[in-house]
C-alpha cells in the first residue's frame, strides 16, 4: 500500500463551523505533513509531524489546529475560518529523508 | 538555505515535441531533488528523484532528469510529449533533514495536438 489517503474530498463550510480534514497511511512512513496550496501556486507547508510529536509549525494561525494520534493518522481541525483559508489542503508523509508521498487533497471553501 | 528556481511559469509544445523544463538550485549540492506532477485537482505524485547515485535519472511516463553540478540544473525532458501529460511540474528539494520541503514556483505544461 502505497497511498496516502484523504478525507473528504471536497469541504465547505462556513465560518463559524468547527470541521476536520483527515489523513491515513500505511507505509510505516514517522513523518507526515500538512502543506496548504492555492491555485497555481506551490503547496506551502504548515506542519511537520515526526514519531507523533509536532516537530515544525509554520506559524500557522490557531484557527488550524492538527493532531496525529498515531503513527498512521493525522488531523487538521479548523475551526472559524476565513474566506481566504479556501485552497486545496494537502496531506503527505515519508521516509525521516526522502521523497514525500501525496494524497489527493481536501478541497476547502469557506463561506 | 537551499532554494530551487524554475524558469518559465508556462511552457507551451506540440504532442511530439520535446519537453524541457528547467529547474535550478541554489548554493551547495542537495542531498536530493526532486521532480513533482500534479494533474488538475489531484495531489502531487513523484515522477523522479536524485540521490548523488546517479546523474541521469529516469522516472515515469519516460520522463528523466540530468544533475549538472557545473550548471546548478536539474532539468527535467520528455522526448516527446503527449496530451496525457499537461499538468503542473514542481522543482523540489529538502529544506533540511526535517523532511521539509522547498518548491519551485510550478511550471504549467500545455500540449497542443
Amino acid at each position: 500500500d502505497t497511498e496516502v489517503t484523504q478525507t473528504p474530498k471536497h469541504l465547505v463550510m462556513g465560518m463559524t463551523n468547527k470541521k476536520s480534514l483527515k489523513c491515513e497511511q500505511h507505509m510505516g512512513h514517522r513523518a507526515m505533513y500538512w502543506y496548504k496550496q492555492k491555485a497555481k501556486k506551490p503547496p506551502e507547508l504548515m506542519f511537520v509531524y515526526s514519531y507523533e510529536k509536532l516537530s515544525i509549525n509554520e506559524s500557522v494561525p490557531s484557527r488550524f489546529s492538527p493532531e496525529c494520534p498515531n503513527s498512521s493518522l493525522l488531523n487538521l481541525h479548523l475551526h472559524a475560518l476565513q474566506p481566504e483559508d479556501s485552497a486545496l489542503y494537502l496531506c503527505a508523509s515519508s521516509q525521516e529523508l526522502g521523497h514525500a508521498f501525496f494524497g489527493q487533497g481536501t478541497r476547502l471553501t469557506v463561506v | 538555505a537551499q532554494s530551487v528556481t524554475q524558469l518559465g511559469s508556462h511552457v507551451s509544445v506540440s504532442e511530439g515535441a520535446l519537453v524541457l523544463l528547467r529547474c535550478n538550485y541554489s548554493s551547495s549540492v542537495p542531498p536530493y531533488l526532486f521532480w513533482y506532477v500534479q494533474y488538475p485537482n489531484q495531489g502531487l505524485q513523484l515522477l523522479l528523484k536524485y540521490t548523488s547515485a546517479a546523474t541521469l535519472v529516469k522516472g515515469i511516463n519516460g520522463f528523466e532528469a540530468e544533475f549538472k553540478k557545473s550548471e546548478t540544473s536539474f532539468h527535467l525532458t520528455k522526448p516527446s510529449a503527449h496530451m496525457s501529460d499537461a499538468a503542473e511540474y514542481f522543482c523540489a528539494v529538502p529544506y533540511n533533514q526535517g523532511g521539509k520541503l522547498i518548491f519551485g514556483q510550478g511550471t504549467e505544461l500545455s500540449v497542443k495536438p
